[in-house]
Formats: structure tokens, C-alpha cells, sequence
């Protein structure tokens, strides 16, 4: 079954304690992206990467890190998580047809709860 | 730059229509609408690219007009699995990334 899955589904931590939540995707898909999902605020991306060791800034870095060694792997990297870092994080890949982001719809991830105490 | 999106909310009895607005501040190169379940991730609905064309999705539709950096979501004949969250994701050219709008919340009641 062709899917994006993430990993833990939920997760409470204290601040400071470095964290990673996976991603991985069996769609052999070029483009990988995060995103946080905060109320009010709909989905703000965080990373994105074109490819294999490609990866840019999004909207929301401040805080992230991430790595792309793998064209199926996407994980996401908090360093020294804060509270302010509590949100619903969600993992997508699409195609890149011609190269080109535009034409391809995104695949998401179910979803992680992350709290940061 | 968000887009923005209106209304932020919208309650309808099945059967009823019902229209969402994306505008963007910017000029765009295309837009994607998603919907979101609660609890559930954002699946993909349609995307539209520059030149004003319209989509269609069994009974739901969208527009595009480049000159005024707008697209609509149009909704016919509501279902009660049309209830959901709905995000614009507007691309800037050569930008290589979404930028999602806060959502507009659709509540369809029997």
C-alpha cells in the first residue's frame, strides 16, 4: 500500500530533550516536505527537499533540523524542544514531474502529537 | 506571505451550496485545495495552475483568476462527507513550496 508513515504517533517530552520524528515513504516520491499544524494558524512548513541530500528552509525552521540521506527518509531533528514547539507535525511527499512542484498533489502522514513540557 | 482564506466557517444543511475563497497577496503561480477530517491528515482535492482554468471533483469545483490572485472552492449539492477542514496551498513561481491558508471549517448538518 503506497503510504507516508510517521513515527512515534505521539510523543510528550521535557524541554531540552533532543527528539526525532521519522518519516518515510514507499512512493518512491522526490519531494519530501514538513509541516506544523497549530489552530488558527492551518499548516505551516517547516523543511522541504528536492531530493536526496537537497533540503531548504520552509516558512517555520527556527527550531528543526532535518536530513535527507535516504530518498525514502525524511526525519525531523528538535535539537532542545521547547513548549512553544507543541503542535501537530505532518509529513508529505509528492512527485516532482519535470522537475517542476507544481503539478503533483501531496501525500501526507497521519499525523504527530508532539507536547513539550 | 498566508494566503487567506474566507469564510473562516460555515455551517450548511445537506443539499445546500456552499463557496470558499483563497486570496493571496502575491502573484501565483498555482493552488491546491486539500481537505482535512478532524483527526485525520489533509488529502488531496485539486490543484489549479495559472491561467485562470477551472477544475472539476465529482460535485466539487474550483476557479482561478491570476489577475486578482484568487481561487475559489465551490461545494454543490452538500454531502455530510463534504464536513471537514479546507486548506488553499498557493505556490509562488519558481517557489517550490506551499504556503497553506488558516482553513475554512465546513460543518454539514442533516
Amino acid at each position: 500500500e503506497a503510504q507516508v508513515t510517521q513515527n512515534p504517533r505521539y510523543l510528550i517530552t521535557v524541554t531540552g530533550k533532543k527528539l526525532t520524528v521519522t518519516c518515510s515513504q514507499n512512493m518512491n516520491h522526490e519531494y519530501m516536505s514538513w509541516y506544523r499544524q497549530d489552530p488558527g494558524l492551518g499548516l505551516r512548513q517547516i523543511y522541504y527537499s528536492m531530493n536526496v541530500e537537497v533540503t531548504d528552509k520552509g516558512d517555520v525552521p527556527e527550531g528543526y533540523k532535518v536530513s535527507r540521506k535516504e530518498k525514502r527518509n525524511f526525519p525531523l531533528i528538535l535539537e532542545s524542544p521547547s513548549p512553544n514547539q507543541t503542535s501537530l507535525y505532518f509529513c508529505a511527499s509528492s512527485f516532482l514531474r519535470g522537475g517542476f512542484f507544481s503539478y503533483n498533489e501531496q501525500f501526507f502522514g497521519p499525523g504527530t502529537r508532539l507536547t513539550v513540557l | 506571505q498566508q494566503p487567506v482564506q474566507s469564510p473562516q466557517a460555515v455551517i450548511l444543511r445537506e443539499g445546500e451550496d456552499a463557496v470558499i475563497n483563497c486570496s493571496s497577496s502575491k502573484a501565483l503561480y498555482s493552488v491546491h485545495w486539500y481537505r482535512q477530517k478532524h483527526g485525520e491528515a489533509p488529502v488531496f482535492l485539486m490543484i489549479l495552475l495559472k491561467g485562470g482554468e477551472q477544475k472539476g471533483h465529482e460535485k466539487i469545483s474550483a476557479s482561478f483568476n491570476e489577475k486578482k490572485q484568487q481561487s475559489s472552492l465551490y461545494l454543490t449539492a452538500s454531502q455530510l462527507s463534504y464536513s471537514g477542514t479546507y486548506f488553499c496551498g498557493t505556490e509562488i513561481e519558481g517557489a517550490q513550496k506551499l504556503v497553506f491558508g488558516q482553513g475554512t471549517r465546513l460543518t454539514i448538518n442533516p
